[in-house]
């Protein structure tokens, strides 16, 4: 079982949709939860950041993260075709240790 | 803020050249730098963690000798890919940890390296 589990997709949905992006972990230990959009050929952009548990809310993204499910979850409200990308979850116990998902590939048709 | 440059962009070198990636942390300083490889599709693979000063940690099954890290100071790491062959052709991507964030982690990515070997 890998640690960190998220569908590859591809997902594809119609401009101004909710999209939900989710990835599931095994390492109880993970405490510090990230997710990055990744446009092609470019590195991965830090989206948000939450320390354990709870919600956080930054503009049209909101990320949720369940330590009791070991679930954690990206919002991305009013999608536009912008929002077109990668986007991989990442998540660590402590420094150095950083693993990541396989990435989701969303497209956002107009 | 928290900006990475890497150098070059994408590089095409013959089998069994070397070749020099650089990775910059430009307008913040980090103790601590990692280089990933990304093949096609594919999630992030670490291969080591370079600290300023020190040598590197490499990942399990990654060549210290084939990949070559120097920290050299606080906004700079080098990634040397030695004697390369085809399968080695990849993207290459670091990251930063700005000095005292250590503890959360909080990496900012350089926008990668495209390397092809002939």
């Amino acid at each position: 079982q890998k640690e960190v589990e998220q569908d590859p997709g591809p997902l594809s949905v119609p401009e101004g949709a909710i999209v939900s992006l989710n990835c599931t972990y095994s390492n109880s230990a993970f405490q510090y939860f990230m997710w990055y959009r990744q446009y092609s050929r470019k590195g991965p952009e830090l989206l948000m950041y939450t320390y354990s548990s709870g919600n956080k809310e930054d503009g049209r993204f909101t990320a949720q993260v369940d330590k009791s499910s070991k679930y954690i979850s990206l919002f991305i409200r009013d999608s536009q075709p912008s929002d077109s990308a990668t986007y991989l979850c990442a998540m660590s116990a402590r420094s150095n240790d950083m693993r990541f998902g396989a990435g989701t590939r969303l497209t956002v048709k107009p | 803020g928290a900006v990475v440059s890497q150098h070059p962009s994408w590089v095409i070198c013959k089998s069994g050249t070397s070749v020099k990636i650089e990775c910059r942390s430009l307008d913040f300083q980090a103790t601590t730098m990692f280089w990933y490889r990304q093949f096609p599709k594919q999630s992030l693979m670490l291969m080591a963690t370079s600290n300023e000063g020190s040598k590197a940690t490499y990942e399990q099954g990654v060549e210290k000798d084939k990949f070559l890290i120097n920290h050299a100071s606080l906004t700079l790491s080098t990634l040397t890919v030695t004697s390369a062959h085809p399968e080695d052709s990849s993207f290459y991507i670091c990251s930063a940890v700005p000095s005292g964030r250590i503890i959360r982690n909080e990496q900012f990515f350089g926008p990668g390296t495209r390397l092809t070997v002939l």
